[in-house]
């Protein structure tokens, strides 16, 4: 079936540490994104890739940092300068941009 | 009814009733809507989409209608089951920008 993939389901961060979020899919989908989703709010774009080699800031990307090396993988790495990176992080994949997004069943990350 | 619980509005019906979920989109100009169901702990899942040149769109027990004089956004549920529990949200796509904004959610539950 295809589909997307994140890994770990749950993830725990010590202070002053890096942790690096997995994604990949198998839908052969050119675009993809990086959520983070917090109690009351809506989902808000970390980062996009259209491409391959290619990708663009979101609303809120300070304090991460992602790479698009191969069309199925996006990883998102939270590095240590977010200070606030507990929340439920979900990664989505689209044909293209502007159309509707396939979801992974998320990550959640908390602080140690 | 509905009431504003502690992080996400919730709509509470009885299984078998018809269930009515409101969205207030931002942007005048989205040409774009999508509704998401998300259950506890996955990730989000497409029910419906309606483009803005479209009043209403039905699918399998569902049911979008669009209102872009007061920028409003409604789905529909008809005979709602206890697996219809979880929170529904919509996404609208600005045309220029075309990242999709998301809504914060109606929490659905299903009363036996």
């Amino acid at each position: 079936d295809g589909g997307i993939t994140q890994s770990p389901k749950y993830l725990f961060r010590k202070e002053g540490q890096n942790v690096t979020l997995s994604c990949e899919q198998n839908l052969n989908h050119d675009a993809m994104y990086w959520y983070r989703q917090d109690p009351g709010q809506g989902l808000r774009l970390i980062y996009y890739s259209q491409i391959v080699n290619d990708f663009q800031k979101g609303d809120i990307a300070e304090g991460y940092s992602v790479s698009r090396e191969k069309k199925e993988s996006f990883p998102l790495t939270v590095t240590s300068a977010q200070k606030n990176p507990t929340a439920f992080y979900l990664c989505a994949s689209s044909p293209n941009r502007g159309q509707p997004q396939h979801f992974g069943d998320g990550t959640r990350l908390s602080i140690l | 009814g509905e009431s504003v619980g502690l992080h996400l509005p919730t709509l509470s019906v009885q299984e078998g009733d018809n269930s009515i979920i409101n969205c207030a989109y931002s942007n005048s100009a989205s040409d774009y809507f999508i509704w998401y169901k998300q259950e506890s702990g996955k990730g989000p899942q497409f029910i419906i989409d309606i483009r803005s040149n479209m009043d209403k769109r039905q699918g399998q027990r569902v049911t979008v209608l669009l209102n872009k004089t007061v920028k409003h956004l409604s789905l529909q549920i008809a005979a709602t089951q206890p697996g219809d529990s979880a929170v529904y949200f919509c996404a609208e796509n600005p045309p220029i920008d075309q990242n999709f904004v998301f809504g914060p959610g109606t929490r659905l539950s299903v009363l036996p």
